[in-house]
């Protein structure tokens, strides 16, 4: 079955350094998106991502972040310069179609910033 | 304004019984979208249902069941004979259609424990 695969699963940083969250979608889904949820909340959406453009982004998505479909395959979230706040699980998501579609969700980054 | 309630925090239950997981939301769109993701101890989410507003036929799948109901806006989830594997945080979600960026409005999730 296809899946949404995302690297590394676990990446600790420290406060101030750039990080990448890199993401695979299943190959035939056309939009991309970015959630984040810290530790023991909800899930809060970052970003989403279609025709190689970011389509709708959420506050918390500030100039520190950033999205990229570099090669058609992958799809990144970086962070240029993180801070202890940032400290979460990342997820990705794909799906085919905009709507009436449940998106797939990778298994999550927990990104640790110390 | 929370766009998805889940009032239940944490729900613990005796393996066998039923539970039922509670789901209100609010959206002034008449086209959305409802799910339920499970988010087991390993915590990676995993699709369980997606209702849209045109269908509310209630929905079995095994041991799980979903009660649409659009009168009082709830999307309620309720498993019957619980297992100890059942034990995970549920999540409810809406999508909206006019939401250009099909982005999921998740609840803040219910903590369900099975217990032996």
């Amino acid at each position: 079955e296809p899946e949404v695969t995302q690297t590394p699963s676990h990446q600790v940083t420290q406060m101030g350094q750039e990080v990448i969250l890199r993401c695979v979608p299943i190959s035939n889904h056309l939009y991309f998106y970015w959630y984040r949820q810290i530790l023991g909340q909800k899930v809060e959406f970052l970003v989403s991502f279609y025709n190689n453009e970011i389509s709708e982004k959420s506050e918390i998505f500030d100039d520190q972040f950033s999205v990229e479909r570099p090669d058609g395959s992958n799809f990144t979230l970086k962070i240029r310069s993180t801070k202890l706040e940032d400290s979460a699980m990342y997820f990705c998501a794909s799906s085919y179609a905009k709507m009436n579609i449940e998106a797939f969700f990778g298994q999550g980054t927990r990104l640790t910033v110390v | 304004a929370q766009k998805v309630t889940q009032a239940q925090t944490e729900i613990s239950v005796v393996e066998k019984e039923d539970v039922t997981l509670d789901c209100v939301y609010e959206t002034r769109d008449t086209t959305y979208y409802l799910f339920w993701y499970k988010q087991p101890p390993s915590g990676e989410l995993v699709f369980l249902i997606r209702r849209n507003s045109f269908d509310e036929q209630n929905e079995i799948s095994g041991r799980y069941s979903w009660n649409f109901q659009k009168s009082t806006s709830s999307f309620n989830f309720t498993i019957t004979a619980s297992q100890v594997v059942d034990s995970a945080v549920y999540f409810c979600a809406l999508s909206e259609a006019l939401d250009t960026g099909n982005q999921f409005y998740f609840g803040t999730g219910t903590s369900l424990t099975v217990i032996p």
